[in-house]
């Protein structure tokens, strides 16, 4: 029944140690979202993807990349990660764009050593 | 670009009373407003959203109302229950929703008392 599954749940990595977190849907959404969520804030968009088209928020870090390889996956590469990337990252999927309900998988928490 | 402000930040009630959450935005180009819950390590969920034409809708317990005029929304919880207790979040869909992100609210931790 989950439809929008991400792996891992807990993903540790040490300083500057290249991480790849994993987002996965069952919707056939055209849209697959990435955010930020840092303890006690809100999310922050980084990214989302419409179909094959990529869309960066502009304050979002280079350090941070994605990769949609089909409908249904959808990858957050952290290349060098710093103490400060230790966060919870959230995808979403939507339908389509600006009134569409995003839905949100569990998230994976980041923990930088 | 879009500012959501969203208050309080702490909501306490007691288990049967009504809760008030109240967001103002500032971009009058915003037309889709969502609601998430989010319980403490777990994924926001949506509870609630409503669009730009409309001005309040109502599921069971919860509504929310839009004034685009004053440019705020809110939401209401009726009879309160323990199991409301979460973080909640106001959003909003700038520019027409033609950038496809939401711009969230801080959030207000709402305890409910049995």
């Amino acid at each position: 029944d989950a439809m929008v599954i991400q792996n891992p749940r807990y993903q540790v990595t040490q300083f500057g140690k290249p991480v790849t977190l994993s987002c996965s849907q069952t919707l056939n959404h055209n849209v697959m979202y990435w955010y930020q969520q840092k303890s006690s804030q809100a999310p922050k968009l980084l990214f989302h993807y419409y179909d094959k088209d990529f869309n960066n928020e502009a304050d979002t870090p280079d350090n941070f990349q994605s990769r949609r390889p089909n409908t249904s996956f959808c990858f957050l590469d952290i290349r060098s990660p710093g103490l400060g990337d230790a966060a919870m990252y959230l995808c979403a999927t939507s339908r389509g764009l600006g009134v569409s309900r995003q839905y949100f998988g569990p998230g994976t928490r980041l923990l930088v050593l | 670009g879009e500012n959501v402000e969203q208050h309080p930040s702490t909501l306490s009630v007691q288990e049967g009373d009504s809760a008030v959450i109240k967001c103002t935005y500032s971009d009058s180009a915003s037309n889709y407003f969502p609601w998430y819950k989010q319980e403490l390590g777990k994924r926001p969920q949506l509870i609630i959203d409503i669009r730009s034409n409309v001005g309040e809708k109502k599921d069971q317990r919860i509504a929310v109302t839009l004034n685009k005029t004053a440019k705020h929304f809110s939401l209401h919880i009726t009879e309160t229950q323990p199991e409301d207790s979460a973080v909640y979040f106001c959003a909003a869909s700038p520019d027409g929703g033609s950038q496809g992100n939401l711009i969230f609210g801080k959030g207000t931790k709402l305890s409910v008392k049995p």
